[in-house]
């Protein structure tokens, strides 16, 4: 089946280490994106890339990285710079980057850091 | 910038009754979302609206989009226990060609049998 996984689901790390949340999509979707969610909160846009080995910060990018090497996968690394990084982290993808196509969600990894 | 307001911030609901949600741009519309999340699952595609009077329909789920463009309305028939969750409106943040997207906060549905 089509569809976009993420890993792991929930995921703990001691404040200080960086942490990789793994995104695979295998619906040859040309764009993906990195949201995150905090409590009682919208999707917040971290980063996004409308094509392989490029992309482009969002609203919140500070203390965050992205690879997109390929076509399948958006890795989001969290580092030590994320002032808050407990949150709740959606990946996505869609054919196109445009509005006119919509976003396929995976289902989404539950970062703690204590 | 463009925000989304999304009224109300929570619902509960008898089973088998009517229910509407509302979402308020401050910037004309260019796309307009509906995804349905469970608590701590990722987000499931409802609906997309782009034109201005525009209405789609899915089973018991209708939403609409004014001639204005900036609001749109999710209006849920005879709601069941599987309605129950957080609606979510998104829109496309720059109306060019990104595909980014805004999000209001969510509605919280409970359905009570």
């Amino acid at each position: 089946d089509g569809g976009i996984t993420q890993s792991p689901k929930y995921l703990f790390r001691k404040e200080g280490q960086n942490v990789t949340l793994s995104c695979e999509q295998n619906l040859n979707h040309d764009a993906m994106y990195w949201y995150r969610q905090d409590p009682g909160q919208g999707l917040r846009l971290i980063y996004y890339s409308q094509i392989v080995n490029d992309f482009q910060k969002g609203d919140i990018a500070e203390g965050y990285s992205v690879s997109r090497e390929k076509k399948e996968s958006f890795p989001l690394t969290v580092t030590s710079a994320q002032k808050n990084p407990t949150a709740f982290y959606l990946c996505a993808s869609s054919m196109s980057p445009s509005e006119s196509y919509e976003q396929y969600f995976g289902p989404g990894t539950r970062l703690t850091v204590t | 910038s463009q925000e989304l307001e999304q009224s109300p911030q929570s619902l509960i609901v008898q089973e088998g009754k009517n229910l509407t949600i509302n979402c308020t741009s401050s910037k004309t519309l260019y796309g307009l979302y509906w995804y349905k999340q469970k608590y701590g699952e990722g987000l499931i595609f409802l609906m997309m609206l782009q034109k201005g009077g525009e209405e789609k329909s899915h089973e018991k789920i209708t939403a609409k989009l004014d001639e204005k463009k900036q609001q749109s309305s999710l209006h849920i028939t005879a709601s069941q226990p599987s309605h129950a969750g957080i609606y979510l409106c998104g829109a496309g943040n720059y109306g060019g060609s990104q595909g980014n997207l805004i999000f209001g906060k969510g509605t919280k549905l409970s359905v009570k049998p």
